[in-house]
């Protein structure tokens, strides 16, 4: 399968626990995304990458979340000191950017947070 | 505040039905419009983008009317794996999307 893959796809962690994400991008895609969707809600814009180059957040990342891209590979999103409302399914898409051209946002299938 | 407004619905309709969706956004500079599907529990997926001259994609119509900023699907046809949630999504830039919250459509034989 060569779409976007996020791992785990569900994780359920006590209040006050922290917590890591994976997403792998779509191999030639440059740009990477960070979402989050809650019930009823479209996906809302969290961060960017443009390789391995964070290049837009979101003031829903507060100081718990930190998000990483060290080789513009593969990325990492971690919550600190997690909350109940940080309960949600958080996204990664990315896409590929060829001079002032954006292409579409391929999402991966989320990982399901559940702050107990 | 950059916002995406749809009818929440749902959108109750029979097999063969032909339904429309449309979508208001509030930045007028906005440069691309598309439309996702999004299944219960499942990620967002691109159904097609929205160009200014309108485009059609078998069953699926789209309309962009920049003048009135809002962004119209039609679905003839409509199968019962239609059934999703639409969602209307606007990229100001060339980086972020602003979605809406998503039109429910439900199809019945």
């Amino acid at each position: 399968d060569t779409g976007v893959s996020q791992d785990p796809r569900h994780k359920i962690t006590k209040r006050g626990q922290n917590v890591t994400f994976r997403c792998d991008p779509i191999s030639e895609h440059n740009r990477l995304y960070w979402y989050r969707q809650t019930l009823g809600q479209g996906p809302e814009f969290l961060t960017y990458f443009q390789n391995e180059a964070q290049l837009e957040k979101s003031r829903l990342l507060s100081d718990r979340f930190s998000a990483e891209r060290p080789k513009g590979s593969f990325s990492t999103l971690e919550i600190q000191r997690t909350e109940q409302g940080d309960s949600a399914m958080y996204l990664c898409a990315s896409s590929l950017i060829t001079g002032t051209y954006s292409y579409e946002q391929y999402f991966g299938p989320g990982t399901r947070l559940t702050v107990t | 505040r950059k916002e995406v407004e749809q009818d929440p619905g749902p959108f109750n309709v029979p097999e063969g039905a032909t339904v429309a969706f449309n979508c208001t956004y509030s930045n007028s500079a906005s440069q691309s419009f598309f439309w996702y599907r999004q299944d219960c529990r499942k990620e967002p997926k691109l159904l097609m983008s929205v160009y200014s001259s309108g485009n059609e994609d078998g069953r699926f119509t789209a309309q962009l009317n920049r003048a009135s900023q809002y962004i119209s699907l039609l679905i003839r046809d409509s199968k019962l794996s239609d059934s999703a949630t639409y969602l209307c999504v606007v990229n100001e830039g060339y980086s972020t999307l602003t979605f809406g919250k998503g039109t429910m459509l439900l199809v019945s034989p």
